[in-house]
Order: C-alpha cells, then structure tokens, then sequence
C-alpha cells in the first residue's frame, strides 16, 4: 500500500524567510504532484513531476524529485501573506494506474 | 481557461437518500476521477473511469456507489443509500492523459444528517 507522509503538517513563517516541505512516499512512483488548496476552496494544481531530478519553479515556488529517495521538496523562498494555504502533494503508483494518493497537508500561514 | 465544474455547489440530505453528484469535465480531457475530503483530512481517491468503464476504484468506493457517464458531457457520482460518514466535500478531476494534470472541479459539499 501506498502511503504519503508530508512535514511539517503546520508552518507558521514571517514574510521574507525560506522554507522547505517535504513529502515522503512508500513505493515506487515517477509521477507525483503538487497541489494548494484555499479554506473551503479546490485544489490547484501547482506542479506535476514525472522524472528522476526533475526540477519545477514558478514564482516563489521550487518543486524537485528524487524518486531513489522517494522525495519530493517544495521550497519557498521569501514568502509572502498571499502564499498562505495547505500545500498537497499527491503521488500515483507505478502499478496503479493514475490514481493519485495524497499526502496529509501542510498548512502554510505567512505573517506579515 | 477551461475549467472542471461541478453542481450543486451544496447538497443537504437525509441519511439513506439517494443522491447524484454532477460534474462536466473538460472537453477534451477522456480520464475521469472523483475524490473526496471529509473536513480537515486528506484527500482520498474514489474511482477513475476512462472509455466509458471504470479503470480503478479504492475500498472506499463500494457497492453503494456508482459513476456514470450519461451523455457526452456529464460525469455524476450517485449514492444509493447515503451514511453519516459519506458527509464530505467530493471532487471531480479530469485529465487529458494518464501522465498529466488532473484538473479538480470546485467541489460538492454533502451534508448527511
């Protein structure tokens, strides 16, 4: 079975500083994503990481995968207020089609 | 920008109603998934449904309920009978391809009482 562990499950940061999530998968996998969801809102996808190294920016975002380590990171660099959201990622089972098993959360709160 | 949309945005109901969650993928998008997310958890995969059969479902997804794709448009979940535990947000995803972004729709949110 699949499992996805993300930490931290909450961060409190102060506008301006760097941060890492990290998510951590049990099984194989070359596939995995990113998403943000807004209280009461959907999820966004954010990035989508299909490879070994594979390396995404957008913004004040960075997505990577290791997939020998079974990692992936978010980094955030010089947070801003308006990144506030519970980050997801979601990874898909090599033996398992393409249904996406999701991580617990984090929850981002930037101070201003 | 094309979007997945979902109706009702709400939907209250007694324990052991029938209920059908709507959902219009995009367009050109042929792989289908529902979702759910009881308050404060994580995301959990329902079903998938691809050419017109469903391709994979979790244990979640059990006899009591069903996806259909009734024209050329609309996607819909129904439960048959409904439990207080099936009180959750449901999501619909569409995706053009297996390796590619699966697009969520804004969500339905079930209430059971």
């Amino acid at each position: 079975e699949l499992k996805v562990e993300q930490n931290p499950l909450f961060l409190s940061m102060q506008e301006g500083k760097n941060y890492t999530i990290y998510c951590n998968y049990s099984t194989t996998s070359d596939r995995l994503y990113w998403y943000r969801q807004d209280p009461g809102k959907s999820l966004e996808s954010l990035f989508v990481l299909l490879s070994n190294g594979a390396v995404k920016q957008e913004g004040r975002l960075m997505a990577s995968l290791d997939t020998k380590a079974r990692l992936s990171t978010l980094h955030i660099t010089a947070a801003v207020h308006d990144l506030s959201a519970t980050y997801f990622c979601a990874v898909v089972n090599n033996n398992a089609g393409n249904m996406l098993t999701f991580g617990g959360g984090t929850r981002l709160m930037v101070k201003p | 920008e094309p979007e997945v949309t979902q109706t009702p945005s709400h939907q209250v109901t007694q324990m052991g109603q029938e209920v059908i969650l709507r959902c219009v993928p995009i367009s050109n998008h042929l792989y289908f998934y529902w979702y759910r997310q009881i308050l404060g958890q994580k995301v959990e995969f329902l079903v998938s449904f691809y050419n017109n059969e469903i391709s994979e479902k979790s244990e979640i997804f059990d006899d009591q309920f069903s996806v259909e794709r009734p024209d050329g448009s609309n996607f819909t979940l129904k439960i048959r009978s409904t439990k207080l535990e099936d009180s959750a947000m449901y999501f619909c995803a569409s995706s053009d391809d297996l390796q590619e972004t699966q697009y969520f729709g804004p969500g339905t949110r079930l209430l059971v009482l």
